[in-house]
């Protein structure tokens, strides 16, 4: 109940396309949605988060789409690009707790 | 501000020896949680602490722990090293942690390789 699990592992996409990574959760205890990114020899770090208030949220080229009833969410990558190559992780956390539960992750190559 | 920082960035040990990571958070925040990211396991929560206290363990055995300072920096030991250890260990930090939905910014990570 515990696990966020993520698809695909992989994925390759040709510059400008919009890959499109799921992720769907079991407890719905979990309130707080972010996506990470992570660069090869470097930490993650925060892409973008939401809150199973909100359908739907972007921030720039990305974009979460969260489907509440379903317990599932996607992240969008609006024209992509070479330098968005990495790999993205999903996640979810619920109540007072700073606990992160990982998806995952996908590699994702945007090739030129 | 600077972000979260992590030493030794490398490590290369011994099965049987014990192991001391580092982490200082961005200045400000007082909630530290460390955790282990391998090709075969992923992320994985190690633990969680806040103003010096343990808020949250994952399941990982007693070989590994921490500590928090009275300045929010952070400590992680192992003990009694296995090669399974080997591991990048990445520390996060975020303002309080209290509502549960504060940002947590990732330092660089400590990859320690267990021979």
């Amino acid at each position: 109940q515990q696990q966020v699990k993520q698809s695909p592992q992989s994925l390759i996409v040709q510059k400008g396309g919009i890959p499109i990574i799921n992720c769907a959760y079991e407890n719905t205890a979990f309130d707080y949605f972010p996506w990470y990114q992570q660069f090869p020899g470097k930490g993650p770090a925060l892409l973008i988060a939401i809150r199973p208030d909100v359908s739907e949220k972007k921030e720039g080229r990305f974009t979460i789409s969260f489907n509440k009833s379903a317990k599932q969410f996607s992240l969008h990558i609006m024209d992509s690009q070479p330098g968005d190559s990495a790999t993205y992780f999903c996640a979810a956390k619920g109540g007072a707790t700073n606990k992160l539960i990982f998806g995952t992750g996908t590699l994702l190559a945007v090739q030129p | 501000k600077a972000g979260v920082t992590q030493t030794p960035r490398y490590l290369i040990k011994t099965r049987g020896q014990q192991v001391t990571l580092s982490c200082s958070p961005i200045s400000g925040h007082r909630s530290v949680s460390w955790y282990q990211q391998t090709p075969g396991q992923g992320l994985q929560f190690l633990f969680e602490y806040f103003s010096e206290t343990q808020r949250n363990k994952g399941n990982f055995p007693g070989r590994f722990s921490g500590r928090q300072f009275s300045n929010s920096r952070s400590e992680m030991n192992v003990s009694t090293l296995e090669l399974g250890d080997s591991a990048l260990y990445l520390c996060a930090s975020s303002r309080d942690g209290t509502t549960g939905r504060e940002t947590q910014y990732f330092g660089p990570g400590t990859r320690l390789l267990v021979l």
